[in-house]
């Protein structure tokens, strides 16, 4: 077990829906990241938060957004679903000033648009 | 062209072979090399971390880098069927923040 956790663990939804995802990170950690993992395109960095504020954007569609609150949970939203969104979303967790490229993976959020 | 390119496999192999991983990369800035497994339906988890070129061992797992090359290798010793899994190398620059690039992962597959 990681400690970072992850919320819905499924989701099923149509097209142009609206879902969001949660993720607590480990205990004492500031930064949380999101992933996108899909069959073609492997583990695609989306976004990385730290103590609340937005540090790195990769390739995150306008569609979605995300944001870490205060008691340092972050939630992934993602709008005007496409069957192309369907894919493993990971939230990851690591230790301020971490360099050593450890991240901590929750289990992930599995969304399949119909 | 992707940053990082890795076999997807499969890659099987009897129990008690020496695998290989390999990873090559074009962005010569990357500095920290690791390699991660993912077991089905699981989150990754951080096996080996590199930092530029040379060999790092632990256990029955020896992570070599070489930058000269742009090339990096996970070799396992003595391979278990519980080393079944997908094996994604990552690496980043030294002055981004923590994003990672991933390969694609090798899946492997221990059969005993």
């Amino acid at each position: 077990d990681s400690g970072v956790t992850q919320t819905p663990k499924h989701l099923i939804t149509a097209t142009g829906q609206r879902v969001t995802l949660r993720c607590s990170p480990r205990s004492g950690d500031l930064s949380v990241y999101w992933y996108q993992q899909s069959l073609d395109q492997g583990l695609q960095f989306l976004i990385h938060y730290y103590n609340g504020e937005e540090r790195a954007k990769g390739n995150i569609l306008e569609r979605f957004s995300a944001q870490q609150f205060p008691d340092l949970h972050s939630e992934l939203n993602l709008s005007s679903l496409e069957l192309g969104d369907s894919a493993l979303y990971f939230c990851a967790s690591s230790l301020a000033g971490a360099n050593t490229g450890e991240l901590f993976f929750g289990e992930g959020s599995r969304l399949t648009v119909l | 062209q992707k940053e990082v390119e890795q076999d997807p496999g499969p890659l099987s192999v009897p129990e008690g072979a020496i695998v290989s991983l390999n990873c090559t990369y074009s962005n010569s800035a990357f500095q920290y090399f690791m390699w991660y497994r993912q077991y089905s339906r699981k989150g990754p988890e951080l096996l080996m971390y590199t930092y530029s070129s040379g060999n790092k061992e632990d256990g029955r797992f020896t992570a070599q880098v070489d930058k000269s090359s742009k090339y990096i290798s996970l070799f396992i010793r003595d391979s278990q069927p519980s080393d079944s899994a997908t094996y994604l190398c990552a690496m980043k620059r030294m002055d981004s923040s923590y994003k990672l690039i991933f390969g694609s992962g090798t899946r492997l597959l221990v059969r005993p």
